[in-house]
């Protein structure tokens, strides 16, 4: 069973990079897209960008010029890095897998909960 | 961007009853790509629907969806305790959006 898991520091300062890594087990990164999603409290969902095992992005048009999504496949790793963060990005981040690009998100792991204040 | 609008905002129902979720989206989405999932507080989403009519692995078969092009419908036929939570539709033909959500709550 496919399991993912989101770690990266809970509180970050405004104007500074948010980080987020997540960790897949149960299955290997490779030959998936992988997804970061993020839900501000008590609000809907938002797709923040994709990559392939490959290292290929995607990215949400709204978020792209601050969003970088990296893989790690020696790792069985991915990660998100948002730069110049606001208030605006307190969420709860998730991170996500779908089989091929055009995909529903099959697996999820469990959000990481960031907030920004200084 | 293709905007999804989801109705009602609020679904008040007992046990037993039947749900229907709408979804409806700014622009046809191509090849029928949309997805429904549940969302229950404090936890990630799972996927119930994908393909607008497909059921995912392990989803009982009271979960339905159907619909192409702009509208699109989930339906529940008998509301279980554990099935009262929040549903969000999404498509994934041309980027990836989310809807807004309907919350399913006991009457």
């Amino acid at each position: 069973q496919v399991q993912l898991q989101e770690s990266g520091p809970g509180l970050v300062k405004p104007s500074e990079t948010l980080s987020l890594t997540c960790t897949v087990s149960g299955g290997s990164i490779s030959s998936y897209y992988w997804t970061w999603i993020r839900q501000p409290p008590g609000k809907g969902l938002e797709w923040i960008g994709s990559i392939y095992y490959s290292g290929s992005t995607d990215y949400n048009p709204s978020l792209k010029s601050r969003v970088t999504i990296s893989v790690d496949t020696s790792k069985n790793q991915f990660s998100l890095k948002l730069n110049s963060v606001t208030a605006a990005d307190t969420a709860v981040y998730f991170c996500a897998r779908h089989f091929k690009a055009m995909a529903s998100f099959d697996y999820w792991g469990q959000g990481s909960l960031v907030t920004v204040s200084s | 961007e293709i905007v999804l609008t989801q109705s009602p905002g609020t679904l008040s129902l007992s046990p037993g009853e039947r749900a229907t979720l709408s979804c409806r989206a700014s622009q046809s989405v191509s090849s029928s790509y949309l997805a429904w999932y549940q969302q229950k507080p404090g936890q990630a989403p799972r996927l119930l629907i994908y393909g607008a009519s497909s059921r995912a692995t392990g989803i009982p078969d009271r979960f339905s969806g159907s619909g192409s092009g702009t509208d699109f419908t989930l339906t529940i036929s008998r509301l279980e305790p554990e099935d009262f939570a929040v549903y969000f539709c999404q498509q994934y033909g041309s980027s990836r959006t989310f809807g807004q959500g309907t919350k399913v709550e006991i009457k």
